[in-house]
């Protein structure tokens, strides 16, 4: 069965500081990962996924299949960077479905 | 213009009752899902469906029935409500094929209280 794991639920950083949260992941096939962001009363919207390969707001995560990781990494933190990220897997073996990680919270201390 | 929208935002009712939460996106995806999001902010996915077509149904209990009249539309009824139910409420759709294909648009959800 598929499964992402984010150890932290909490991770705070002081602005400037570089940011990493974790994701790993099991899953029997090839993945397809996301990191999906909620911004304090504001939708889940998607942040980046692995295929893309790009910068988001100065973000990146490379696919370490060997590891089966998926880190989130940022060199220098923003105040608004805080939020709550979500890791999450797409199920691409039968049926459509997304697994999500139980979430980090991000905390940028001014 | 809203992509996925769901109504109502804010739903406070009383344990027994019946309530509806209702879905709509304008994306021209594929498939449509229910999410639930807990006090503990985890997500855990309830239903999916593709094309009208229920294609996931995770362990939830039967009090909750989602509805599909299109595939524009997926809502999601409860019955008998229980203080557990308390939460929020995540539509969300995908497209299957091309380059966005596999991302999830979320609705702003619908805050759930069970007094």
């Amino acid at each position: 069965a598929q499964r992402v794991t984010q150890p932290e639920k909490l991770l705070s950083v002081f602005k400037g500081a570089p940011v990493e949260l974790k994701c790993n992941y099991s899953y029997s096939g090839s993945p397809e990962l996301f990191w999906y962001v909620q911004y304090s009363r504001q939708r889940l919207q998607l942040l980046l996924r692995h295929i893309s390969r790009e910068s988001i707001k100065g973000f990146t995560a490379d696919l370490n299949k060997g590891e089966t990781s998926f880190h989130l990494k940022k060199p220098f933190a923003q105040e608004e960077d805080s939020a709550m990220y979500y890791c999450a897997l797409w199920n691409s073996g039968g049926y459509q479905k997304v697994t999500f990680g139980t979430g980090t919270k991000l905390q940028v201390i001014p | 213009d809203t992509a996925v929208s769901q109504t109502p935002k804010y739903l406070v009712t009383q344990m027994g009752n019946d309530k509806s939460i209702k879905c709509e996106q304008n994306l021209g995806h594929d498939t449509m899902y229910w999410y639930k999001q807990d006090s503990k902010k985890f997500l855990k996915i309830m239903f999916s469906y593709n094309n009208k077509e229920l294609i996931i149904n995770e362990t939830v209990p039967n009090r909750f029935s989602p509805k599909s009249p299109d595939k524009a539309h997926l809502n999601l009824h409860i019955n008998s409500l229980e203080l557990g139910d308390s939460a929020v409420y995540f539509c969300a759709s995908s497209q299957d094929e091309g380059s966005g294909a596999n991302v999830l648009t979320f609705g702003a959800g619908s805050r759930l209280t069970v007094l």
